[in-house]
């Protein structure tokens, strides 16, 4: 089965600080993904990484940045948080094979005060 | 990309079959369909994915006319454990595509389901 690990299921951070949000995945998936979720809106996509140290903007880039240094792992990175971060933030990964679903963790519900 | 349009919300009680339809009338030929569900405090979880015609798994069942330009997620027997939110999402799921098997996720069905 694979397993979609973030780090904090809760997280509470003040405007301004620098705020990571890791994400590992133990299936040798080589694309990942970071979402967020929001009543009304859905799932947006931030960004996501085919491979090691690639990366490509999402849809709503605005404010983070991400880190693919190993294969396993995905961090997303608030730069400099703000209250409109408020919000899920869901990781996936997939593996690079035409056909294959992507698999989801259980999300970390950040609040930034 | 291909936009999706399916019903803001269904209820039904245990026991029954639920259908629920989406509409994808953009949908192009490298694009496939993928049917996620949601339980609140939780990711999407992947339940079917098809092509066309008729898949079905130990799940539910998924149906896609010839034209593509729907398809329909079937739960057989549901129980209130279903209760969550369903969603219908269509792309080109392989890398071989300019979206890079990237999924839009739209608002989704809330499926209740009642004693």
């Amino acid at each position: 089965d694979v397993k979609v690990t973030q780090s904090s299921r809760y997280l509470v951070k003040r405007t301004g600080e620098k705020v990571f949000l890791e994400c590992v995945q133990d299936m040798d998936h080589e694309n990942m993904f970071w979402y967020r979720q929001d009543p009304g809106l859905g799932l947006r996509l931030i960004y996501f990484s085919y491979d090691v140290k690639m990366k490509e903007k999402g849809d709503i880039p605005e404010g983070y940045s991400v880190s693919r240094e190993k294969k396993e792992r995905f961090s997303l990175i608030l730069e400099s948080a703000s209250t409109n971060q408020t919000s899920m933030y869901l990781c996936a990964s997939r593996a690079d094979r035409g056909g294959r679903p992507q698999h989801f963790g259980d999300g970390t519900r950040l609040s930034i005060l | 990309l291909a936009k999706t349009t399916q019903p803001i919300s269904m209820d039904s009680y245990e026991g029954q079959e639920v259908n629920i339809t989406c509409s994808h009338n953009n949908i192009a030929t490298n694009d496939y369909i993928t049917w996620y569900q949601q339980f609140p405090s939780q990711g999407p979880r992947f339940i079917i994915q098809g092509y066309k015609t008729k898949v079905t798994n130990e799940v539910a069942s998924l149906f896609i006319p010839a034209d593509r330009k729907s398809s329909t997620l079937s739960l057989p027997r549901v129980s209130l454990s279903d209760t969550a939110v369903y969603y219908c999402l269509v792309g080109d799921i392989s890398n071989r595509g300019s979206t890079l098997g990237r999924l839009y996720f739209g608002r989704g069905t809330q499926l209740t389901v009642w004693p």
